[in-house]
């Protein structure tokens, strides 16, 4: 168990329709990231908060958005989504700092979403 | 931003040391090497960074070549608990910024 909580487990909707998934992070940990994995694409990276600020953006789309929140919980917004958007979505806290020190990302167990 | 290269897949039986090997040739002298590996779809986990000297947890050791360019993990006696995607990362340095960039890795499958 790493300490990082993703809500909900699984997530079946339809296409054009707007969902939203939830992340808690470690405790004590500053950072929040997201990543997609589907089948063909690998694990890509999304978007990285720090302290409630963007830090990071990787391939994030403009259909999705992320925030965190002042209690350090973050969550990652999909609208209009496709069929293409079915995938792992997975959430890593860190504590934030240099690299190399504490910037060791813990993953949580993931949100499996499904856009039929 | 430094990429990597690793080998697509590889065997090790059972209770010996698997080494993986990892190319970052690209690499610049203020980043990280690190390793993550990710059991069949479940969250990627942490297994050990470095920079230039070899370091040892209880997982794993890490040896880091001299010029860098190259690093190998090695899980000194692997079970089939160890079978997984292993992820070579190297952490980019740009001021601000905290990209982890995960290539296609090396699926590690241990034999009984």
């Amino acid at each position: 168990d790493s300490g990082v909580t993703q809500t909900p487990k699984h997530l079946i909707t339809a296409t054009g329709q707007r969902v939203t998934l939830r992340c808690s992070p470690r405790s004590g940990d500053l950072s929040v990231y997201w990543y997609q994995q589907s089948l063909d694409q690998g694990l890509q990276f999304l978007i990285q908060y720090y302290n409630g600020e963007e830090r990071a953006k990787g391939n994030i789309l403009e259909r999705f958005s992320a925030q965190q929140f002042p209690d350090l919980h973050s969550e990652l917004n999909l609208s209009s989504l496709e069929l293409g958007d079915s995938a792992l979505y997975f959430c890593a806290s860190s504590l934030g700092g240099l690299a190399g020190r504490g910037d060791e990302q813990f993953f949580g167990p993931g949100t499996r979403l499904t856009v039929l | 931003d430094a990429k990597t290269t690793q080998p697509p897949s590889m065997d090790c039986a059972e209770g010996r040391a698997a080494n993986l090997p990892c190319n970052h040739s690209t690499i610049s002298g203020n980043e990280y090497v690190y390793w993550y590996r990710q059991i069949h779809s479940q969250g990627p986990q942490y297994i050990i960074h470095g920079l230039k000297n070899n370091e040892t947890n209880e997982m794993a050791s890490l040896i880091i070549t001299e010029d860098r360019k190259s690093s190998t993990l090695i899980l000194p006696h692997a079970t089939l608990r160890d079978t997984a995607v292993y992820y070579c990362i190297v952490r980019p340095s740009t001021s601000g910024t905290y990209k982890y960039i995960f290539g296609t890795g090396t699926r590690l499958k241990v034999l009984a």
